[in-house]
């Protein structure tokens, strides 16, 4: 059990295009989903906070008309990166909270997805 | 908010050691304390979790230490195998709250066969 998948896993595009990452939670439902960004050899850095239904919450410094996060679903969030430039080149990798007992356990993480802008 | 130091930042065993990786939280408001393995150009997987309830936990060959009073915790590797290399994260969380993850930095652990 809880599984969350991602796509694409990898994802080449042009200077100035605009990219959707998909993150679902397989086997359980997650009212919460969070969105993460991993440069080489670094930790991971929370860039938001994704809730079904409501408006995502981001963190300081990161920018929400950038970076635009829908949570259409309990099992399905999308972070879509817009007009991508070479800087925006990075692992991001999604997660999603499984309930339990009225507890959110921990977050598991997806695959990840490795985007190169050019 | 939450900053969570750890260290070291690498740690070379034999295989067959032990390793100990030690973080710091600085919000004690904290109450959840997860351990991720990540491999390269993999997800992170959680390993071991603990919440501030419990002193120690155990599963195998980890084990996990919190100290609340001293807002320290520490991951804990006996009879270490090449397998186990990787870079392990610690993380902490207000579970009830914002319930937002912070990492710390990340240990590399090589273990020589």
């Amino acid at each position: 059990g809880a599984v969350v998948s991602q796509h694409p896993s990898r994802v080449i595009c042009k200077s100035g295009t605009s990219v959707k990452i998909e993150c679902r939670s397989l086997d359980f439902q997650a009212t919460t989903m969070f969105w993460y960004r991993q440069f080489p050899k670094q930790s991971l850095m929370l860039m938001a906070t994704s809730n079904e239904g409501s408006k995502a919450t981001y963190e300081q410094g990161v920018e929400k008309d950038k970076f635009l996060i829908n949570h259409a679903s309990l099992t399905l969030s999308t972070l879509t990166v817009t007009s991508a430039h070479p800087e925006d080149s990075s692992f991001y990798i999604c997660s999603a909270t499984l309930t339990s007992g009225g507890l959110r356990e921990t977050q598991y993480f997806g695959p990840g997805t490795r985007l190169l802008v050019l | 908010g939450e900053n969570v130091e750890q260290h070291p930042s690498t740690l070379s065993v034999q295989e067959g050691d032990s390793a100990v990786i030690k973080c710091t939280y600085s919000d004690s408001a904290s109450n959840y304390f997860p351990w991720y393995k990540q491999e390269l150009g993999k997800r992170p997987q959680l390993i071991i979790d603990i919440r501030s309830n419990v002193g120690e936990k155990k599963d195998q060959r980890i084990a996990v230490t919190l100290n609340k009073t001293a807002k320290h915790f520490s991951l804990h590797i006996t009879e270490t195998q090449p397998e186990d290399s990787a870079v392990y994260f610690c993380a902490a969380s207000t579970q009830g709250g914002s319930e937002k993850l912070v990492f710390g930095k990340g240990t590399k652990l090589t273990v020589n066969p």
